[in-house]
């Protein structure tokens, strides 16, 4: 079994302020790294999909950084709003998993207070 | 495209009863998957197809069957209901090998065992 931890699990943020939250993963047999962000009462939607070491992908104020070689990636948030309340997922792909299989972290449940 | 869709969203079984999650996807996936979520645990792998006709065991499969007689569908059967799969279930698809391996989800489907 992977293991894909996530930390912290939960945070709270005070609106305007930015955070930034970790997943680490196996540093051996990377084959790619997705973010998911998860709304209460919803489903799991991507954010990111990394596979470089090095890679930095950004989505408004949602960005996300990547260290293969040392297994761990970065999520930040800048100004955070009360609509980034969400549970932040990162899941790990080894390189030849059958059917792209992806073993997700616990999360990081990010509560942004107004 | 309707995307992801599962039935029922809500169910309530007791112990020892049988009963069919429903998942269809029209976006001409490849790849389907099960989930089950559970508080602090994430999301957990139960069941997944590469194609119709090709199911192989997740990281969670005990008390699970499925199959994939068709591109669009793919059932999860619980064979004899335990409290121990209370849990809300989720059906995901993606690309395959055409894609990135991003998941899309369905709404889920929240179960009770009594």
């Amino acid at each position: 079994i992977l293991n894909v931890e996530q930390s912290p699990q939960s945070l709270h943020v005070q609106e305007g302020d930015s955070t930034n939250f970790t997943c680490s993963f196996p540093s051996s047999n990377f084959y790619a790294l997705h973010w998911y962000r998860w709304e209460t009462a919803k489903s799991p939607e991507a954010l990111f999909v990394m596979t470089l070491n090095g890679d930095e992908k950004k989505k408004g104020r949602i960005s996300a950084t990547l260290n293969t070689k040392e297994g761990y990636s970065y999520l930040y948030i800048k100004g955070s709003q009360p609509e980034d309340s969400a549970t932040y997922l990162c899941a790990f792909i080894g390189w030849g998993a059958a059917g792209n299989k992806l073993t997700f972290g616990g999360g990081t449940r990010v509560l942004v207070k107004p | 495209n309707a995307g992801v869709t599962q039935t029922p969203k809500f169910q309530v079984l007791k112990t020892g009863q049988s009963m069919t999650l429903q998942c269809a996807q029209d976006m001409n996936h490849e790849y389907m998957s099960w989930y089950r979520q559970d508080p602090g645990m994430g999301l957990r792998l139960i069941h997944y197809s590469v194609g119709a006709g090709i199911t192989d065991q997740g990281e969670v499969p005990n008390g699970y069957n499925v199959s994939r007689s068709t591109t669009e569908d793919f059932p999860l059967r619980l064979l004899s209901a335990a409290p121990s799969q209370t849990s809300v279930y989720f059906c995901a698809s993606n690309e395959g090998l055409a894609g990135d391996g991003t998941q899309y989800f369905g709404p889920g489907t929240r179960l009770l065992v009594l």
